[in-house]
């Protein structure tokens, strides 16, 4: 199956960590990546390579993954880190992107 | 800096054709190491892929979608094209075209969106 699942929801108080799973059988030989959306926006790349950063994002952000899941970790977080997460990947048997289901954050 | 920005309208009648076009500035479509893709997002739901191509015309589509799908390249505009025939209310979406890395295995770079709606 080439679908990542996401809890639709978390919260986090404001400066403590949160973290944000995606779990599919593509994650077990391709990378995962996430990206942050805020609303009326278009998405934007926060880790790849299961935990590189782009640059201009800050190091609260960090990836890790093991065996079929991946996770997001913000660490402090920071009221403008409310937003969607995406989670994605490629199913390599059809070289196709698959995108979770996505995870609303909210700050407290 | 790379740029893409979507163009087309933002009403297509129910059972027409959507026709949209991803031009890319700051940085060449005749790349290797680049797939050039378009994702869609229906109204408060999260991400569909929709297809990716190459600089020389390789093609993947959504197995949900190909039937009604066809994706195109012009290097000579740096420009990539959607056209999704009879199209329904259910492919009221934003759509965006993005930049897909096939190093890192991750669309880096996206366009802003468009809003397309289908009307009956």
């Amino acid at each position: 199956s080439s679908e990542l699942t996401q809890d639709p929801a978390v919260s986090v108080a404001l400066g403590q960590t949160v973290r944000i799973t995606c779990q599919g059988d593509s994650l077990r030989n391709s990378y995962a990546s996430w990206h942050q959306q805020k609303p009326g926006q278009a998405p934007v790349l926060v880790i790849y390579a299961k935990n590189s950063r782009p640059s201009g994002i800050p190091d609260r952000f960090s990836g890790s993954s093991s065996g079929d899941t991946a996770s997001l970790t913000i660490t402090g977080a920071q009221a403008e880190d409310e937003a969607d997460y995406y989670c994605t990947s490629r199913d390599s048997s059809v070289n196709h992107p698959v995108f979770g289901t996505g995870t609303k954050v909210t700050v407290l | 800096q790379l740029q893409l920005q979507e163009s087309g309208p933002g009403l297509v009648t129910s059972s027409e054709t959507l026709s949209l076009t991803c031009t890319v500035s700051g940085g060449s479509i005749s790349s290797s190491l680049w797939y050039w893709g378009w994702i869609r997002q229906p109204p408060g739901k999260g991400l569909e892929w929709i297809a990716n191509i190459d600089y020389s015309g390789t093609t993947y589509y959504n197995p949900s979608l190909k039937s009604r799908l066809t994706i195109s390249v012009d290097t000579s505009k740096n420009q990539f094209s959607l056209r999704l025939t009879s199209v329904t209310a259910a492919d009221t979406a934003v759509y965006y075209c993005a930049r897909w890395a096939k190093q890192w295995l991750t669309f880096d770079q996206w366009g802003q969106g468009t809003l397309v709606t289908v009307s009956s």
